[in-house]
């Protein structure tokens, strides 16, 4: 089975560019999160959809916006970029077993803004 | 809100050392909790979890104890190896969302 799969994996943007990320989950899981990884505020999560409605949210500005397909792909956007925003982005798609789950995370995209 | 603390690292051991790295949580209802595993340059690993109290979750050698009275999840292995290497992340989730809140990581350095 497919693990979690991001494009790109690599990303150089200049401060004010926007940029979208991708994330393909597992076949069969229809849960999606992000999350932003930096090494001063460890891992933040962002945002998570399931069937195409976003759930939760966490505490980043409205640059940061995602959406996700009826094929449970999903992509995240940041506009206006900042440097601060120079992170690894994490997606991580989650079965749902009986109350039970587990998140899959796949290898992340190393955004870098200059 | 809840949250997650674990031991400030980098902890430095030598081959076949045990391990603990210890973890602590702040959570309201019954959470689950989780040890990721990140190498370098690559994504987070589930390593194991547990989903109820005194429930053990263990997987390559590892294991973690989920302690209620103590609202604590500590990572321990008998013998570590420099294949070990790497960033442990100890994590919950609370049921009605898929959110997981992490602590800070801990980088573990096996030397040989």
């Amino acid at each position: 089975k497919a693990g979690v799969t991001q494009t790109p994996r690599y990303l150089i943007k200049t401060r004010g560019q926007q940029v979208t990320l991708s994330c393909s989950p597992i076949s069969g899981h229809r849960s999606v999160s992000w999350y932003q990884q930096t090494p001063g505020q460890g891992l933040q999560f962002l945002f998570e959809y399931f069937s195409e409605t976003q759930r939760n949210k966490g505490n980043f500005p409205g640059r940061f916006s995602g959406r996700q397909f009826s094929n449970s792909r999903s992509e995240m956007n940041v506009s206006t970029l900042e440097l601060g925003d120079s992170a690894l982005y994490l997606c991580a798609s989650t079965r749902l077993s009986g109350g039970d789950y587990e998140q899959y995370f796949g290898p992340g995209t190393r955004l870098t803004v200059t | 809100g809840d949250s997650v603390t674990q031991m400030e690292g980098p902890v430095t051991l030598s081959e076949e050392a045990f391990l603990t790295i210890n973890c602590t949580y702040t959570a309201t209802g019954y959470p689950s909790l989780f040890w990721y595993v990140q190498y370098p340059g690559e994504g987070l690993q589930l390593l194991l979890k547990a989903t109820k109290a005194d429930d053990k979750g263990s997987n390559k050698g590892f294991e973690a104890t989920y302690r209620k009275e103590t609202t604590s999840f500590h990572l321990e292995k008998g013998s570590v190896q420099v294949s070990d290497s790497a960033v442990y992340f100890c994590a919950l989730t609370n049921t009605g969302g898929f959110k997981t809140i992490f602590g800070a990581g801990t980088r573990l350095f096996v030397k040989a």
